[in-house]
């Protein structure tokens, strides 16, 4: 079974430039979620879809980052523009059916350095 | 406050040697869930384990094992026989009943020696 996919692996832009993530879930999986996770910190939850619905986004920056699941599958999130202290690993997750404690499943992260 | 605390940073042991790592969590709810992620230099994040509050059994999966001790709120994970593939960065997390949102801890970053 085909885990979580993401692109690009890694991105170097310079501030007040925009940028996208992509995200595959795992096939199947209706829940997906955003992570940034800043360099010796645990992840922080950005955002959590189910199917094409937001569930939780309380703790993403609205005034520059947008998140969407159009089709209930894939994944974007931008930012737009960027600011220094959005250097992070961005990690996309996905879990079969958003239930409480259900285990998430992480791709391999899109390292972001913004110059 | 810190739902997860991972209160080592880094340690280093010599291969063959057994290690600890510690993770103590805070929640209020009855039900809750608590995991162990493995994030190795490549950066995903791999699933290791799951726990639920009403479970305190140990679990044992190879050279893995798990401490849940609900008294001390802590949810320890000891590998034995440390191997050098088993360098990596370890997370701890919380999922409570109410919420649904995982509260990771700092990590702990392991390296094994050869």
């Amino acid at each position: 079974e085909a885990g979580v996919a993401q692109s690009p692996r890694y991105k170097i832009i310079e501030k007040r430039q925009s940028v996208a993530f992509w995200c595959n879930p795992i096939s199947g999986h209706a829940t997906l979620y955003w992570y940034q996770q800043i360099l010796g910190q645990g992840p922080k939850l950005l955002i959590q879809f189910q199917n094409n619905g937001v569930v939780d986004d309380s703790q993403l920056p609205k005034d520059r980052f947008s998140a969407e699941r159009l089709k209930g599958v894939d994944s974007t999130l931008k930012i737009q523009p960027a600011k220094l202290e959005d250097s992070a690993v961005y990690l996309c997750a996905s879990s079969q059916q958003g239930r409480r404690g259900e285990t998430q499943y992480f791709g391999p992260g899109t390292r972001l350095l913004v110059l | 406050a810190q739902k997860v605390t991972q209160a080592q940073t880094e340690i280093s042991v010599v291969e063959k040697e057994d290690v600890t790592l510690d993770c103590v969590y805070e929640t209020r709810d009855t039900t809750y869930y608590l995991f162990w992620y493995k994030q190795p230099p490549s950066g995903e994040l791999v699933f290791l384990i799951r726990r639920n509050s009403f479970d305190e059994q140990n679990e044992i999966s190879g050279r893995y094992s798990w401490n849940f001790q609900k008294s001390t709120s802590s949810f320890n994970f000891t590998i034995t026989a440390s191997q050098v593939v088993d360098s990596a960065v370890y997370f701890c997390a919380l999922s409570e009943y109410t919420g649904n949102q995982f509260y990771f801890g700092t990590g702990t970053s392991l390296t094994v020696i050869p």
